[in-house]
């Protein structure tokens, strides 16, 4: 069965400063591995997606993800937070050969100036 | 700028009452989901369609939901009757292909049933 985890309700991290938001995730066969993020009031916005190749994956306003095949883990990076960052961010998976995604449960972000 | 629009925005109706929310995609995709977001669930898949066909619908109360697409370019999904547990943001989103890699998400119907 496929799912995704994401064990932080919450992260606050200080304006300028290193984020993490943690995903772990479980999938039949190679995983496709996805990063939305969302607004208050709007729907959710793609970031970034891990299919094949490097580890480190780049996608939109500055954030990064590494793939971790052992660990199961896709943690979402970004080197210096903004204020604007703030926001909600869902971890997804999808299987290979199905288009079902699993989203995670999400994690708030707030970036204090 | 393309976008997936969602018809009505808001929708509080009473218990009992049915209930349509409607979906466009972008012109042009061919696959379609319809996501629940509630508090206590967080995002849940209710049914997604390619090619206007439906291909997995297992997330959706089939007793009371039901979801089509008349034609491309649009989307809906009914509830009938509605009920108090249903309020929640309904999303539609929106991908190309067979192997989507990205969904682009409409800003959502929320519905307030009482």
């Amino acid at each position: 069965a496929q799912s995704v985890a994401q064990p932080e309700d919450q992260v606050n991290v200080a304006e300028g400063n290193p984020l993490t938001v943690k995903c772990t995730y479980s999938v039949s066969g190679n995983p496709y591995l996805f990063w939305y993020v969302q607004y208050p009031n709007r729907g959710l916005q793609f970031l970034l997606k891990y299919i094949t190749g490097d580890n480190l994956v780049k996608g939109s306003y500055g954030f990064e993800a590494e793939f971790n095949k052992s660990q199961t883990s896709f943690h979402l990076k970004k080197p210096s937070a903004l204020v604007s960052d703030s926001a909600l961010y869902f971890c997804a998976v999808r299987s290979y050969n199905f288009n079902k995604f699993y989203f995670g449960s999400g994690t708030k972000l707030n970036v204090k100036p | 700028d393309a976008r997936v629009t969602q018809t009505p925005r808001h929708k509080v109706t009473e218990m009992g009452q049915e209930v349509t929310m409607r979906c466009q995609p972008i012109l042009g995709h061919n696959t379609v989901f319809w996501y629940r977001q509630t508090m206590m669930q967080g995002l849940e898949l209710l049914a997604y369609f390619r090619n206007r066909a439906p291909l997995d619908d297992s997330g959706m109360p089939k007793d009371r939901f039901s979801a089509e697409m008349p034609d491309a370019t649009l989307a809906t999904l009914k509830i009938q009757p509605s009920e108090p547990r249903d309020s929640a943001v309904y999303f539609c989103a929106s991908g190309l292909g067979q192997q989507i890699h990205e969904q682009y998400f409409g800003p959502g119907t929320r519905l307030t049933v009482t």
